[in-house]
């Protein structure tokens, strides 16, 4: 299927526990995001990609760890997740310039217990 | 810093009734701006953009229009159905190379019958 795809849809974890986000793009977009939305907050970046092995922190990078191999996967890890990780995430893509749009998933529901 | 402000939420309309969603923004430069829509359970999706002052941006009767003089992007449609029920996010890509979009906090909207 063509777009970006999300995987797991929704995720029960727990503290402690090591849980990896999976986002596929076909479009082989340069750019590739990682948000976080909750409440009171709207989007947050956690991590970002300009291509292939480049990756950058955003705003809220703590507890996270991201890589990005291959153009078209940039999956997201918590290392060790913890109740304040409870969000859903976001992988978006995006041509990266000016004046183009980013594309997102579905998102992911992870609840950390 | 780049910085977008929407005004706070929820809003709740009748059907038919006009809507306005404000958006203003800070940033050096000559930045894109962009609404994003964001239906229950899903992703953002792009809405409408503009990319320089002056500009109208417009898609399913949703309009705003890029006033550089009051650094300002708001949303209006003349006759809201229950379907626009969402939430409605203000973005900025910055001028002058790839840098992180910025995104507003997000206006929900309730539209009821």
């Amino acid at each position: 299927d063509a777009g970006i795809t999300q995987s797991p849809r929704y995720k029960i974890t727990e503290t402690g526990r090591q849980v990896t986000l999976m986002c596929h793009q076909t479009w082989s977009h340069s750019y590739m995001f990682w948000y976080r939305q909750d409440l009171g907050h709207g989007l947050r970046l956690i991590y970002y990609s300009a291509a292939a092995d480049i990756t950058d922190k955003g705003e809220v990078p703590d507890g996270y760890v991201v890589s990005r191999s291959k153009t078209e996967n940039f999956p997201l890890t918590l290392e060790s997740a913890t109740r304040s990780q409870t969000s859903v995430y976001f992988c978006a893509s995006s041509e990266g310039g000016k004046s183009t749009e980013a594309f997102f998933g579905q998102g992911t529901r992870l609840t950390v217990v | 810093g780049n910085s977008v402000t929407q005004m706070e939420g929820p809003v709740t309309l009748s059907e038919e009734a006009f809507l306005t969603i404000n958006c203003t923004y800070t940033a050096t430069g000559y930045p894109s701006l962009f609404w994003y829509v964001q239906y229950p359970g899903e992703g953002l999706q792009l809405l409408l953009k503009a990319t320089k002052a002056d500009d109208k941006g417009s898609n399913k009767g949703f309009e705003a229009t890029y006033r550089k003089e009051t650094t300002s992007f708001h949303l209006e449609k003349g006759s809201v159905q229950v379907s626009d029920s969402a939430v409605y996010f203000c973005a900025l890509n910055p001028s002058g190379g790839y840098q992180k979009v910025t995104f507003g906090t997000g206006t929900k909207l309730q539209v009821i019958p």
